[in-house]
């Protein structure tokens, strides 16, 4: 079955780095997100990015999509303290499914 | 801005009771979806729910569960005959569309069976 798996499982950077995590599945896909989720918090969605397009840009976030490889990269520049969290990748198959499939997030630390 | 917004935020409830988990999507969305995360673990797809009926499902989402949209604005989770391993944090999420579009995550209600 379609699964997202991060990697590194753990990161820890010093604050002004830039943090790279990494995400790879198994199907073909529609979309892959990007969420934020602060210890015992709700997801925060950060960007979506389509299969016909390769990168996307939000602010501090820059997002890959290598459709060929199955994997998706999201940099964090410039890091900060506050950006200390959970990152996680998921995925959907299709336009006709709004099923989100959760990689097991890369928990980052950003020390000040 | 628009947010999910889910209550309790903790619910403690003994093996066997039911329990309704209360969410209020985003007013202009028309999709709804329950998810879980199991202390530790991924977040699982529970189901989606549109056009007051639900459009997919997991094996997770068995019997003792139900959705509902009562009225215009709550989607409720119902389990009915808790178990010690429903015990987890459960999200509500809503879209406007399905596959193609961001969903937007309530803070979610930690569920804590005993």
């Amino acid at each position: 079955s379609q699964q997202g798996e991060e990697d590194p499982q753990a990161l820890s950077i010093q604050e002004g780095e830039n943090a790279t995590m990494n995400c790879s599945y198994k199907t073909s896909i529609n979309n892959l997100q990007w969420y934020r989720q602060n210890s015992g918090r709700g997801l925060v969605h950060l960007i979506l990015i389509r299969s016909n397009e390769r990168e996307k840009h939000s602010g501090r976030l820059r997002v890959t999509l290598d459709t060929s490889k199955k994997s998706s990269s999201l940099l964090i520049t410039a890091s900060r303290a506050a950006d200390t969290a959970s990152y996680f990748c998921a995925t959907a198959r299709s336009s006709n499914t709004g099923k989100l499939i959760f990689g097991q997030g890369t928990t980052l630390q950003v020390k000040p | 801005e628009p947010e999910v917004t889910q209550t309790p935020s903790h619910q403690v409830t003994q093996m066997g009771q039911e329990v309704i988990l209360r969410c209020v999507p985003i007013s202009n969305h028309l999709y709804f979806y329950w998810y879980r995360q199991i202390l530790g673990q991924k977040v699982e797809f529970l189901v989606s729910f549109y056009n007051n009926e639900i459009s997919e499902k997991s094996e997770i989402f068995d019997d003792q569960f139900s959705v509902e949209r009562p009225d215009g604005s709550n989607f409720t989770l119902k389990i009915r005959s808790t178990k010690l391993e429903d015990s987890a944090m459960y999200f509500c999420a809503s879209s406007k569309g399905q596959g193609s579009t961001e969903a937007f995550f309530g803070q979610g209600t930690r569920l804590t069976v005993v």
